[in-house]
């Protein structure tokens, strides 16, 4: 059961930043928000995962809201090779599942 | 290279001719699990493995069995194909089960069954 909710899609400017939003209004207490992305003909690729504080890395920023009921992912400078779908999911950490939606798909215009 | 490889890539085969699609990871991950991804679905777990001889089912194992001899691979057999088993199939593992773990994919292994 998908436990977070996206827009299917959205559009972008290459080179601008993208706010990629996430309802998971019945998380618990101690579940972790992880998001991946899938390109094109690939697998599943990680991209950030976080808890409550905001969290950046090398490909984007989590920023988690103070009620943890809603997230976004943020691209700082969406490139032609960031068009993918892209997954919000809350990971169950008694059996390790990964539930995913139909996330968002993200097309980025040149 | 820290990586999930499955094979094969792509196959067609036949209405209950028994199968396997390989998983390999070089990890030392304890966690592997398997999803399929079908259109307006999304991707739904099928086994996972927490470690070595111990494997549960997940949200759609009708049709699938696994096994879990060495941690380092986890195939997916199907026993007796049918149609409503096309569909594009992921092998992920991660460190532990844990929620605060990333979690590595495989490149799908695409399956058609005539």
């Amino acid at each position: 059961d998908a436990k977070t909710t996206q827009p299917n899609s959205m559009e972008s400017n290459e080179e601008e930043p993208v706010h990629l939003p996430c309802n998971h209004s019945t998380i618990s207490g101690t579940d972790y928000i992880h998001w991946y992305r899938q390109l094109p003909s690939q697998g599943p690729e990680y991209v950030i995962h976080g808890l409550t504080s905001n969290v950046n890395n090398r490909m984007a920023s989590l920023a988690i809201a103070e009620d943890r009921k809603s997230s976004t992912l943020i691209l700082h400078r969406a490139t032609l090779r960031d068009a993918a779908v892209y997954y919000c999911i809350l990971r169950d950490k008694v059996y390790g599942q990964f539930y995913f939606g139909t996330g968002t798909s993200l097309t980025v215009i040149p | 290279e820290a990586q999930v490889t499955q094979n094969p890539r792509y196959l067609i085969t036949v209405t209950g001719k028994k199968l396997t699609v390989t998983c390999s990871q070089n990890m030392n991950h304890e966690y592997m699990s398997w999803y399929r991804q079908d259109p307006g679905l999304g991707l739904r777990q099928i086994y996972y493995s927490m470690n070595v001889e111990v494997t549960d089912k997940g949200d759609v194992p009708e049709g699938y069995k696994v096994s879990r001899k060495e941690k380092r691979n986890f195939p997916l057999i199907l026993e007796s194909p049918s149609p409503n088993q096309t569909s594009l199939y992921f092998c992920a593992s991660s460190l532990s089960r844990g929620d605060n773990t990333e979690a590595f994919f495989g490149q799908g292994t695409r399956l058609t069954v005539v």
